[in-house]
């Protein structure tokens, strides 16, 4: 089981804003990432750090945290967006990396 | 910008054990992280374990401590992933990746089937 827990789906309808979360008890201390995944391809970091975007990720794109949970947020989003979501960051040990397991976002 | 290039697909009995390559190029590969993240069919992803080949010393998960052994070369910038006993349920695309930098391999498919 992962010790990062996101919602499994979540929609929004075209321009409007989304957020993307996700819980665990390391996110207190390690910041998370944030990696698009669509379908056949290999993940995209999106957001690292603090809100970071590397580059070529849209402004749309931003990320937060608060006590043990981390947040996407994608503002406007565009149809493009629609692909599974993951947060990734360190365990509890900071030895290790974890993954959460994954939103599947819907672009109405 | 690092590109990271994995070797072709595999197909292995149960039982045996397979290894995928990952080849780095730019950057300098001895300092940055290397980690291993399979993705079953229609699964999420899941770190098996990463190395730093400038210190040598791999960690893992949990789960797969005891079967899978990662190495790094660093006179050919390539990292391995070796997966022992495999079972059916290792059938995944496995992918090499830094990420803390965000590159990714394109991943590798090891199917697993009598």
């Amino acid at each position: 089981s992962s010790e990062l827990t996101q919602d499994p789906a979540v929609s929004v309808a075209l321009g409007q804003t989304v957020r993307i979360t996700c819980q665990g008890d390391s996110l207190r201390s390690y910041y998370a990432s944030w990696y698009q995944q669509k379908p056949g391809q290999a993940p995209v970091l999106v957001i690292y750090g603090k809100n970071n975007r590397p580059s070529g990720i849209p402004d749309r794109f931003s990320g937060s945290s608060s006590g043990n949970t981390a947040s996407l947020t994608i503002t406007g989003a565009q149809a493009e967006d629609e692909a599974d979501y993951y947060c990734n960051s360190r365990d509890s040990s900071g030895n290790r990396v974890v993954f959460g397991g994954g939103t599947k976002l819907t672009v109405l | 910008q690092v590109q990271l290039v994995q070797s072709g697909a595999e197909v292995k009995k149960p039982g045996s054990s397979v290894k995928v390559s990952c080849k780095a190029s730019g950057g300098t590969f001895s300092s940055y992280a290397i980690s291993w993240v399979r993705q079953a069919p229609g699964q999420g992803l899941e770190w098996m374990g990463g190395i730093i080949p400038i210190f040598g010393t791999a960690n893992y998960a949990q789960k797969f401590q005891g079967r899978v052994t990662i190495t790094a070369d660093e006179s050919t910038s390539t990292a391995y992933m070796e997966l022992s006993s495999l079972r059916s349920e290792d059938t995944a695309v496995y992918y090499c990746a830094t990420l803390d930098l965000g590159y990714w391999g394109q991943g590798t498919l090891v199917t697993v089937s009598s």
